[in-house]
This record gives structure tokens, C-alpha cells and sequence, in this order.
């Protein structure tokens, strides 16, 4: 099987720009996750998205939103990026989601880094 | 509210060596417990968990760790480094709602 797939790998933007990543996850699997990571605040959790629904959410402003389309691809885009969202941009891909009652293990993409110049 | 402590943020062992990793964590409830792995450029794997069922648990590529509830710790260990464990480890725990949370990591240099 096809791991978690991630475009671009890289990306360079302006501060003011909108971005929008994209994450392919292992066929079958229903949920995607994203992470942001960067070096001063570690992993971090955004969103994950279940069936196209968003169902879960971290402490992230407005400007951060995804979509999760019917073959369970998912985008992720940022608006009016700041010089802070440079970051490396984590997808994940499990079966069922994280709010089954037993954990469904996250299978990881290898990311895309975003820099906001 | 669930949160996790890496104790080191860097260690640093010779090849053939053992390697700890420490990890604490704090839980309102029963936690879930991960031990991730991530190489440079590359996504994270998941080297072990713990869901409530042995508190010794073994992972991929000879690493273990311990649920240890009085001392609320969940160190990583390995017998012998190796050349290709280099890499930043993550200790993790589930929150309430499934979130995961992630440690600061922990870089794991193995010297020849």
C-alpha cells in the first residue's frame, strides 16, 4: 500500500499570501490529521477531518481552515500568512479517527515545509 | 488537561551503548502512551504504544518502555544503539478527546 502523500514538499511564500497544501491518505483510511511543527512550539495539533467532517480542532486562529473531500484527500489552507506560520506541515492518515474508543494508530506523511518570507 | 514532559532534550550515547529516553506525563484519566520516531526530512513513526494492557511494552527496531502509574513515567529504551537510531523521539499522550499530544522531543545523537 501507498503511504500518506504530501504536496508540495516545499514551499515558499510572502507574508500576506493564502497557501493550500494537500494530503493523499492510505486508501481506506477515513481521518486526516494535521500538525504543525515548528521549532520553538514542538507539534502541534490543527484539525482533523472524518467522512469530510471536521471533528476535532486545535488552538489555531480562523485563518488555518482544510476540507476533506468524498476519496478522503484532504487540503489545507492558510490565509494571510505571517513570517510565524513557517513551518514543516504534518499530514496523518488513520482508519477510524481519534475519538474511537481504542486507538487508531496515525500513519504520517513525510510533510511540506512551508517558509513565509 | 493532559501534558508531557521529555526530560532531555538532547542525549548524546556511543554505538552499542544502551539509550534511555525519559518521558513524563500528566493524565486526568487512564492515558494512551507513544513513542514516535522521526528522522530528518522524514514523517513520524510510531515506534511503540501503550493502551492499558502490558505495562512493558516493545516496538519496532529492539526499543521498549515502561508504564510506570506511581512514578507517571513512560521512559524509552533501547539494549544497544545503533548507527541508524539517530533521530528525534517524541513521547506522546491521547487527550480526552483523542487529540495527540506531543513532548518537545528529544534528539538522540549515537556516536561511532
Amino acid at each position: 500500500k501507498a503511504g500518506v502523500t504530501q504536496t508540495p514538499r516545499y514551499l515558499i511564500k510572502t507574508r500576506g499570501q493564502q497557501v493550500t497544501l494537500s494530503c493523499s491518505p492510505i486508501s481506506g483510511h477515513r481521518s486526516v490529521s494535521w500538525y504543525q511543527q515548528t521549532p520553538g512550539q514542538g507539534l502541534q495539533f490543527l484539525f482533523e477531518y472524518f467522512s469530510e467532517t471536521q471533528r476535532n480542532k486545535g488552538n489555531f486562529p480562523g485563518r488555518f481552515s482544510g476540507r476533506q473531500f468524498s476519496n478522503s484527500r484532504s487540503e489545507m489552507n492558510v490565509s494571510t500568512l505571517e513570517l510565524g506560520d513557517s513551518a514543516l506541515y504534518l499530514c496523518a492518515s488513520s482508519l477510524q479517527g481519534q475519538l474511537t474508543m481504542s486507538y487508531n494508530e496515525q500513519f504520517f506523511g513525510p510533510g511540506t515545509r512551508l517558509t513565509v518570507l | 488537561a493532559q501534558s508531557v514532559t521529555q526530560l532531555d532534550s538532547h542525549v548524546s550515547v556511543s554505538e552499542g551503548t544502551p539509550v534511555l529516553l525519559r518521558c513524563n506525563y500528566s493524565s486526568s484519566y487512564s492515558p494512551s502512551l507513544f513513542w514516535y520516531v522521526q528522522h530528518p526530512n522524514k514523517g513520524l513513526q510510531l515506534l511503540l504504544k501503550y493502551t492499558s494492557a502490558a505495562t512493558l511494552v516493545k516496538g519496532i527496531n529492539g526499543f521498549e518502555a515502561e508504564f510506570k502509574k506511581s512514578e507517571t513515567s513512560f521512559h524509552l529504551t533501547k539494549p544497544s544503539a545503533h548507527m541508524s537510531d539517530a533521530a528525534e523521539y517524541f513521547c506522546v499522550v491521547t487527550s480526552n478527546t483523542g487529540k495527540l499530544i506531543f513532548g518537545q522531543g528529544t534528539t538522540l545523537q549515537v556516536k561511532p
